[in-house]
């Protein structure tokens, strides 16, 4: 099956630094790639989806200038937490998409710890 | 710090039972729905797959069932097994037919199983 990598799998930051998540498909072409927020015992959260080369549809209340996504080819996007904040510790997960293709699959996650 | 939140519901089966769990999402307009299983620190596994023109799929010791009526699904494990605990989301596409297609996650519902 596709495969979908994302790294760093675990990250500790000092608050106020930026941090950035990258998330890459491996053996196909990701047109759509969507980014999730989990907290613990909580289900994941949509945070933006992606499209290649356009700007990434933040959901409602996420803060599109604090979780930079750039999604520039169609194998790689990146999420950058900015001045990041204890209350910014979570699991972060990306999944990807094929154009039309009906199943979204994900990355391993980032577990984001600020200090 | 900690986040507070609705703590997810478990079910709890004998090995070798039958396991249902239920969803009922919130879209009437949702026409593609996926159930996937997350383990602890891991991400989302896709299990099975079922689209808005159909009310039955079955696979590998898995079916799932969809009630459009209600806005209800439910995923039936046959026989669980031990390496069938950990949580369980189900997720609705909205969007799949054309339009701004993204994948939302239901609450979850945690699986044990005891030996």
């Amino acid at each position: 099956g596709a495969v979908v990598s994302q790294h760093p799998s675990r990250v500790i930051c000092k608050s106020g630094t930026s941090v950035k998540i990258e998330c890459r498909s491996l053996d196909f072409q990701a047109t759509t790639m969507f980014w999730y927020r989990q907290f613990p015992k909580q289900s994941l959260m949509l945070m933006a989806t992606s499209n290649e080369g356009s700007k990434a549809t933040y959901e409602q209340g996420v803060e599109k200038d604090k979780f930079l996504i750039n999604h520039a080819s169609l194998t790689l996007s990146t999420l950058t937490v900015t001045s990041a904040h204890p209350e910014d510790s979570s699991f972060y997960i990306c999944s990807a998409r094929y154009r039309d293709a009906t199943e979204a699959f994900f990355g391993q996650g980032t577990r984001l710890t600020v200090v | 710090g900690e986040s507070v939140g609705l703590h997810l519901p478990t079910l709890s089966v004998q090995e070798g039972d039958n396991s249902i769990i239920n969803c009922a999402y919130s879209n009437s307009a949702s026409d593609y729905f996926i159930w996937y299983k997350q383990e602890s620190g891991k991400g989302p596994q896709f299990i099975i797959d079922i689209r808005s023109n159909m009310d039955k799929r079955q696979g590998q010791r898995v079916t799932v069932l969809l009630n459009k009526t209600v806005k209800h699904l439910s995923l039936q494990i046959a026989a669980t097994q031990p390496g069938d605990s950990a949580v369980y989301f189900c997720a609705e596409n909205t969007g799949f037919s054309g339009g701004y297609n993204k994948l939302i996650f239901g609450a979850g519902t945690r699986l044990a199983v005891h030996p």
